[in-house]
C-alpha cells in the first residue's frame, strides 16, 4: 500500500476556467499511474494509464503528465465545463500490480 | 458485455445480521477487487483475487469480513455479524493484465447497518 496524496481536496471554478491538480506518490516500487474520474452517484471510470517518466496523455480537454523520478502527476482541464464536475482520483500501481487510490480532488464547475 | 454487476444496489439490515454482497465481473477478466468507500477513509481496497485465488486480503478490517470467488464469474463479500460502522458503499471491480490493469467498477452496494 502506497502513501498517495492529492491536492487540492476540492476546487470550485467557473465555466471556462482552466485548472490543474496534483497527485504525489512514492517513486520507489512504481509501475504505473492511473487517473480515474468519479461522478456523483456513479462509479469510477478510468481516464489514463501512464508508465514512463515524461509520459503525457490527452483526452479531449483533459490531459495528464507524469514524473516518476520525483513522484508526481498533474491533471489539467482546459476550459472547464459543468459536466467536468466530478472527483478525480489518482492511483499509483506498484510492482505487484496493486493500485492505491488517493483521496481525490473534488472539482465543481459553476455555469 | 454488461460491465461489472453488483447486487443488491442497496441493503439495509440490523446490527448482528449477516450480509452478503455479490459481484459478477466482466467476462474474461482475471482480476477481481473489493473496495469500501467511506467519507473518512475514501476508497479502500479490502481484498483482491487473481484467477479466482485470493492474493491480498490485508485490507479486510477483521474476521467478520470474508470473501470468496468460487468461479471466474462470481464473487461474494460477507459480513457476519454486521455492525453499524460497516455502513459504507462497497464496490467490486474487475480487470485484466492485458488491458494495462485498468479496473472497471460496478455500480456499488450501499450498505446501511442500523
Amino acid at each position: 500500500i502506497l502513501n498517495v496524496e492529492q491536492s487540492p481536496q476540492s476546487l470550485h471554478v467557473q465555466e471556462g476556467d482552466s485548472t490543474n491538480f496534483t497527485c504525489s506518490f512514492p517513486s520507489s516500487n512504481f509501475y504505473a499511474l492511473h487517473w480515474y474520474r468519479w461522478e456523483t452517484a456513479k462509479s469510477p471510470e478510468a481516464l489514463f494509464v501512464m508508465t514512463l517518466n515524461g509520459d503525457e496523455k490527452k483526452k479531449g480537454r483533459i490531459s495528464a503528465t507524469l514524473n516518476t523520478k520525483e513522484g508526481y502527476s498533474y491533471l489539467y482541464i482546459k476550459g472547464s465545463q459543468p459536466e467536468d464536475s466530478a472527483t478525480y482520483l489518482c492511483a499509483p500501481e506498484d510492482a505487484g500490480n496493486m493500485l492505491t487510490f488517493g483521496g481525490g480532488t473534488r472539482l465543481m464547475v459553476k455555469p | 458485455d454488461a460491465g461489472v454487476i453488483q447486487s443488491p444496489r442497496h441493503e439495509v439490515t440490523e446490527m448482528g445480521q449477516e450480509v452478503t454482497l455479490r459481484c459478477k465481473p466482466i467476462s474474461g477478466h482475471d482480476y477481481l477487487f473489493w473496495y469500501r468507500q467511506t467519507m473518512m477513509r475514501g476508497l479502500e481496497l479490502l481484498i483482491y483475487f487473481n484467477n479466482n485465488v485470493p492474493i491480498d486480503d490485508s485490507g479486510m478490517p477483521e474476521d467478520r469480513f470474508s470473501a470468496k470467488m468460487p468461479n471466474a464469474s462470481f464473487s461474494t463479500l460477507k459480513i457476519q455479524p454486521s455492525e453499524p460502522r460497516d455502513s459504507a458503499v462497497y464496490f467490486c471491480a474487475s480487470g485484466e493484465r492485458e488491458d494495462k490493469n485498468i479496473q472497471y467498477f460496478g455500480a456499488g452496494t450501499r450498505l446501511s447497518v442500523l
